[in-house]
C-alpha cells in the first residue's frame, strides 16, 4: 500500500521560528492530508490539499504539494510552544475498492519556549 | 458538541481474554474505522466500515473483530488471537466514504495486557 514517509522524524526549534516538515509517497494520489497529534491523544485534522491543488493556507499553516516529486511540505510559521506534537501526512489508497488513508510515521515538533 | 468518544482511556487485561473497545459518533458519518498506533510509529488501519452491518478488514485485521449495527457505534474486539495485543486503539469517523473527507478522532483507549 501506499505510504508516506516524514522528514524529519524529530525537529527541535525555539518559539518565533518557523517549523517545515516534509512527506514523500510513492504513488499517485487523490488527495494527501495533514494531521497533528498531541501526547496521549488523538489525532486533529489540519489541512487535506488535492491533488490538483499546489498550495493551501490556514492560518499559520502553509501546505504545499508537488506531485511530479510525490511530496508534500507543511510549514508553520512563527511557531508557538503550543504547537509541540507529532505531525502525521496521510495519503489516499485503494483498498477491496474502497479508499482508505494511509499515514507515515510522523515527524515530533518540540518548540521550546 | 459532536464528536467521537472512545472508552475506556485505559485497560488492563489478563492475557487469554477477549477485550471489547467502545467507539461512538454523534457527527453522523457513514464511515468509521479503527487504528492501532505503537511508540514512535503511524497509524495502523485494522477494520473500517463505509455504512451499517458492512465493513471491511485493513491492513492488520488478524485477532480483531468489530460490528457496525448502529450508524453511531463501531465497537471493536481484541481477541486473544491477537499476539500483540498492547497499543494505542484509536477509533475515527468521515462524513461519506473513502479518504477524500477527513477524518475525525476519539482521544484513544491505551489496552495493556498484564
Amino acid at each position: 500500500s501506499q505510504q508516506g514517509e516524514e522528514d524529519p522524524q524529530a525537529l527541535s526549534i525555539q518559539e518565533g521560528e518557523n517549523a517545515t516538515m516534509n512527506c514523500s509517497y510513492k504513488t499517485s494520489i487523490n488527495n494527501l492530508q495533514w494531521y497533528r497529534q498531541n501526547s496521549g491523544r488523538g489525532l486533529v485534522h489540519l489541512i487535506l490539499i488535492r491533488s490538483n491543488e499546489r498550495e493551501k493556507h490556514s492560518g499559520r499553516l502553509r501546505v504545499t504539494l508537488d506531485t511530479s516529486k510525490k511530496s508534500s511540505s507543511l510549514l508553520i510559521t512563527a511557531s508557538r510552544a503550543a504547537d509541540t506534537a507529532s505531525y502525521f501526512c496521510a495519503t489516499d489508497a485503494v483498498n477491496s475498492g474502497y479508499s482508505t488513508l494511509t499515514f507515515g510515521k510522523g515527524t515530533m515538533l518540540l518548540v521550546s519556549p | 458538541d459532536g464528536g467521537i468518544t472512545q472508552s475506556p482511556k485505559y485497560l488492563f487485561r489478563k492475557e487469554g481474554q477477549n477485550v471489547t473497545l467502545s467507539c461512538e459518533q454523534n457527527l453522523n458519518h457513514d464511515a468509521m474505522y479503527w487504528y492501532r498506533q505503537d511508540p514512535g510509529q503511524g497509524l495502523r488501519l485494522i477494520y473500517y466500515s463505509q455504512i451499517v452491518n458492512d465493513f471491511q478488514k485493513g491492513d492488520i485485521a488478524e485477532g480483531y473483530s468489530v460490528s457496525r449495527e448502529k450508524n453511531e457505534s463501531f465497537p471493536h474486539t481484541v481477541t486473544s488471537a491477537q499476539k500483540n495485543p498492547t497499543a494505542f486503539y484509536l477509533c475515527a469517523s468521515s462524513a461519506g466514504g473513502g479518504a477524500r473527507q477527513p477524518q475525525h478522532f476519539g482521544d484513544g483507549t491505551r489496552l495493556s495486557i498484564l
